[in-house]
């Protein structure tokens, strides 16, 4: 039974680029979030998905946008990549409702130079 | 504004002495609590929760928590660390209303233990 995987494992972008991060959640799991992790901090909720709707939201600016798939994948994009935009994004899936945990995948170590 | 605070960013301690975190949120209402722990080079894992009931929580490895509202903290213990304990600990909280998805984190504490 795979857990949550996520695509790429790292990756190097410019400044001013455009990324496109990518989750497939653990089988079972309908509801997929995403983190940001910069160095020596803990996780920041950037947003959830479920029903291929955004769900809720953190404090992220308009350039962080996502997707959900029929099949309950999800992605990520990021425009106008900034320097401190470097960091681990991790995503976590879960069955949709209260109660439950949410299991994270290794996450996608993103480089903005 | 909510917060979430681990006390302590390292800690090296010696196998087989006695592990305690500490964790404090700032949140009104009802929460949910969890401690997860990132081994090196692997996911979050979840070591344990508390939604309700018995305020002191067991989780896995032989790591307990335990909830004391009055003091808004969830302090994570182990009587007898090991090696392979070595990992970084965080402590999360979310509002009971909200989706298990949307947590805030600490920043966790880095735990080396040396043999």
């Amino acid at each position: 039974d795979a857990g949550v995987t996520q695509s790429p494992t790292h990756l190097i972008k410019t400044r001013g680029q455009q990324v496109t991060l990518r989750c497939s959640p653990k089988s079972g799991h309908d509801t997929v979030s995403w983190y940001q992790q910069a160095l020596g901090q803990g996780p920041q909720f950037i947003f959830q998905y479920y029903e291929e709707e955004e769900r809720q939201r953190g404090n992220f600016p308009d350039r962080f946008s996502g997707h959900q798939f029929p099949n309950y994948s999800s992605e990520l994009n990021v425009n106008a990549l900034l320097l401190g935009d470097s960091a681990l994004y991790l995503c976590a899936s879960g069955s949709w409702g209260a109660g439950t945990e949410a299991f994270f995948g290794q996450g996608t170590r993103l480089t903005v130079v | 504004a909510q917060s979430v605070s681990q006390h302590n960013h390292h800690v090296i301690l010696s196998e087989a002495a006695s592990l305690e975190l500490g964790c404090n949120y700032s949140y009104g209402g009802t929460v949910n609590l969890f401690w997860y722990v990132q081994y090196p080079g692997q996911h979050l894992q979840l070591l344990l929760k508390y939604f309700s009931g018995d305020p002191l929580v067991k989780g896995i490895k032989g790591f307990e928590a335990e909830f004391i509202k009055s003091k808004f903290s969830f302090n994570l213990r182990k009587p007898s660390v090991q090696w392979s304990d070595t990992a970084e600990y965080f402590c999360a909280v979310n509002r009971a209303t909200d989706s298990w998805g949307k947590l805030q984190f600490g920043a966790g504490t880095q735990v080396v233990v040396t043999p």
